[in-house]
């Protein structure tokens, strides 16, 4: 069965710290897709990065960075130089190729940064 | 510009009433989503449709109801059969329903109160 654990809750930090968020995945697919999202307070989920699982190439984009594992089954998140603008909540999310479409999303992270 | 527009943003209910709320999009993507967020449980999928006049339920669906009567317009009913129906609702979208690299669009969101 298909699952995506962020054992990370809660993180808080200070402005300019850096930040990695966990994400952990399970499948049986040999193909599929994993994603982040961000829910500022304002409660609308945002994209920010999309991988598919024959693509391990960490991914940098401004102040974030994306290290996928496959032997690891992990897909984790990098905030580098954090500002208060990413407090928010962070969810990891996994889809299958293809068929009946469903994502399956992770509890999400809430990280707090402190000016 | 495009996107998806929920509404209302806050809604309270008595117990025994039914609720509907709103979810229209003018992305011209064939699949729509509901989602239910509860704290620290992240997102539940409560119903989808891939193409107009179908959908299908997803993980938590006893309790609400939903129509695809329109490509833009996908409401959803909160009835009263519905034990424990305070929680923020999501809407989304996505180009199709049928590939799970697509990315999700959302709204967002509605909060619903039971009094």
């Amino acid at each position: 069965a298909q699952k995506v654990t962020q054992a990370q809750t809660e993180i808080s930090v200070v402005e300019k710290e850096d930040v990695t968020l966990d994400c952990v995945y399970e499948t049986r697919d040999t193909t599929y897709y994993l994603f982040w999202y961000k829910q500022p307070p304002s409660g609308e989920l945002v994209f920010l990065i999309r991988r598919n699982s024959f693509d391990e190439q960490n991914e940098i984009s401004g102040r974030y960075s994306w290290n996928f594992q496959k032997s690891t089954s992990s897909f984790n998140f990098t905030i580098t130089a954090s500002q208060v603008v990413d407090s928010a909540v962070y969810f990891c999310a996994l889809s299958e190729a293809g068929g009946t479409y469903k994502y399956i999303f992770g509890t999400g992270t809430r990280l707090k940064v402190l000016a | 510009d495009g996107g998806i527009t929920q509404s209302p943003k806050y809604l309270f209910r008595k117990e025994g009433q039914n609720v509907t709320l709103s979810c229209e999009q003018n992305l011209n993507h064939d699949a729509m989503y509901w989602y239910r967020q509860d704290p620290g449980q992240g997102l539940r999928l409560i119903y989808y449709s891939q193409i107009v006049n179908d959908f299908q339920k997803g993980d938590i669906a006893e309790g609400y109801s939903v129509s695809r009567e329109k490509k833009e317009s996908f409401p959803l009913t909160v009835t009263s059969a519905q034990k424990n129906p305070t929680a923020f609702y999501l809407c989304a979208s996505s180009l199709d329903g049928f590939l799970g690299a697509n990315v999700l669009t959302f709204g967002a969101g509605s909060r619903l109160t039971v009094l």
